[in-house]
């Protein structure tokens, strides 16, 4: 059965806690994506990884951190120097450049 | 900064209406823009766009490109109660396949 995994659908922290958000593919794609989406508006991304052992900083990555130390996985550190961490987090996965990318199902992190 | 633009924001309609979703980018090193339909969770894929003019068409939902003019429209034509869903566009830009959405199009179709 193929596709992405997001876990958990829901999370809830204190402030001041670090909390990794986990991602999973097996659909063999190299590109994987963190976006942010806050409600009434669009996506925003976080971090993203073309290889394995390589990420790159996306539009916000303050206050985040990811690893990618397998093709499969790419999980998202949420630092408690994230000002403002509540939000929807999606993960994504793209087969190359060329391609549309595809979303798992979101974790709905709330921070109090 | 790359920047793309949704309009408009919320949209009702009836059954059955056709409506016009909208689309405007401004960024460096386009290389394609993308549709997506947002229900409840995950958004769903519905077009990519890279060559001017050549509508994409899917059953009752078509896209096209203006690269000219920078924008791309989303037409669905009878609609039904099940196209309710939030509209995202995104641009792809780079080579390292980047995406940079608009703030997507609130559509709510009544009986």
């Amino acid at each position: 059965d193929g596709g992405i995994t997001q876990s958990p659908k829901y999370l809830f922290r204190k402030e001041g806690q670090n909390v990794t958000l986990s991602c999973e593919q097996n659909l063999n794609h190299d590109a994987m994506y963190w976006y942010r989406q806050d409600p009434g508006q669009g996506l925003r991304l976080i971090y993203y990884s073309q290889i394995v052992n390589d990420f790159q900083k996306g539009d916000i990555a303050e206050g985040y951190s990811v690893s990618r130390e397998k093709k499969e996985s790419f999980p998202l550190t949420v630092t408690s120097a994230q000002k403002n961490p509540t939000a929807f987090y999606l993960c994504a996965t793209g087969a190359g450049t060329s391609y549309e990318q595809y979303f798992g199902p979101g974790t709905r992190l709330t921070v109090t | 900064e790359d920047k793309v633009v949704q309009s408009p924001l919320s949209l009702v309609v009836h059954e059955g209406d056709t409506v016009t979703l909208n689309c405007s980018y401004e960024v460096t090193n386009f290389r394609s823009l993308l549709w997506y339909k947002q229900e409840k969770k995950a958004p769903t894929f519905l077009f990519m766009l890279t060559s001017s003019g050549i509508e994409k068409k899917s059953g009752r939902l078509s896209s096209i490109l203006d690269k000219k003019e920078l924008f791309s429209i989303l037409n669905i034509t009878a609609t039904q109660t099940g196209d309710s869903a939030v509209y995202l566009c995104a641009a792809r830009t780079g080579t390292a396949s980047k995406l940079t959405f608009g703030t997507g199009t609130r559509l709510q179709v009544t009986l």
